[in-house]
């Protein structure tokens, strides 16, 4: 089992939709969690960051956990075509009192006109 | 300018030989991570720093050698080079979560390296 989970994709929505974006995690005691776009031949860009359970808004937006479930998701709102790019969720790992991010393979989202 | 930065930016180079690919920043971040991007596989860690003089392996750090003499840089070298590590490869830095409360990481522009 991989550490973090993504569905590859490509997932297709018209403008003006919502994207939604679903990400696994296997370590229950991870504690932060991120959400990075990353456009074709560029480095990862962070979006979102979310550390407790709940949701949390940052204009369009939303990151959303739940940790008992191990679950953490993004909502893209109003999708317009220059969010068509791959989405990375990454999690915080500790071990031995040190931290490492890990990486899911990412979604790839298409937004079109 | 502040930031991250790596070098170089496209290298090209044959099996068997040695290769360093650097990373520095100029923001003092306590954590420093190298991952590979190949298609399929998204972002793997090879290795990463906590802090100077401490250093880890992550997914995948066979064939690959770190060190971290000074907070600002964390050069990756390759030993002996083969086909397989043609990759796209990541430097990204981040404060250590007990001091931001997150471990947020900014990477670098990244390096193409192909392996002939």
């Amino acid at each position: 089992q991989k550490e973090v989970e993504q569905n590859s994709g490509p997932l297709s929505v018209p403008e003006g939709a919502i994207a939604s974006l679903n990400c696994t995690y296997s370590d229950r005691g991870s504690q932060s969690f991120f959400w990075y776009r990353q456009y074709s031949g560029k480095s990862p860009e962070l979006i979102m960051s979310i550390y407790s359970n709940g949701d949390k808004e940052d204009g369009r937006f939303t990151a959303q956990l739940n940790k008992a479930s191990q679950y953490v998701s993004l909502l893209i709102r109003d999708s317009q075509p220059s969010d068509s790019a791959t989405y990375l969720c990454a999690v915080n790992k500790n071990s031995y009192n040190t931290d490492k991010l890990i990486f899911g393979t990412g979604t790839r989202l298409q937004v079109f006109p | 300018d502040a930031g991250i930065t790596q070098s170089p930016r496209y290298k090209i180079t044959e099996t068997g030989r040695q290769v360093t690919l650097m990373c520095h920043q100029t923001w003092s971040h306590s954590y420093m991570f190298w991952y590979r991007q190949d298609l399929g596989h998204g972002l793997r860690l090879i290795y990463y720093s906590a802090a100077a003089d401490i250093t880890d392996k992550g997914e995948v750090p066979d064939g690959y050698v770190v060190s971290r003499s000074k907070t600002e840089n964390f050069p990756l070298t390759l030993e002996s080079a083969t086909r397989s590590q043609t990759s796209v490869y990541f430097c990204a830095s981040s404060e250590s979560r007990a001091r931001s409360g997150g471990t947020e990481a900014f990477f670098g522009q990244g390096t193409r390296l192909t392996v002939v």
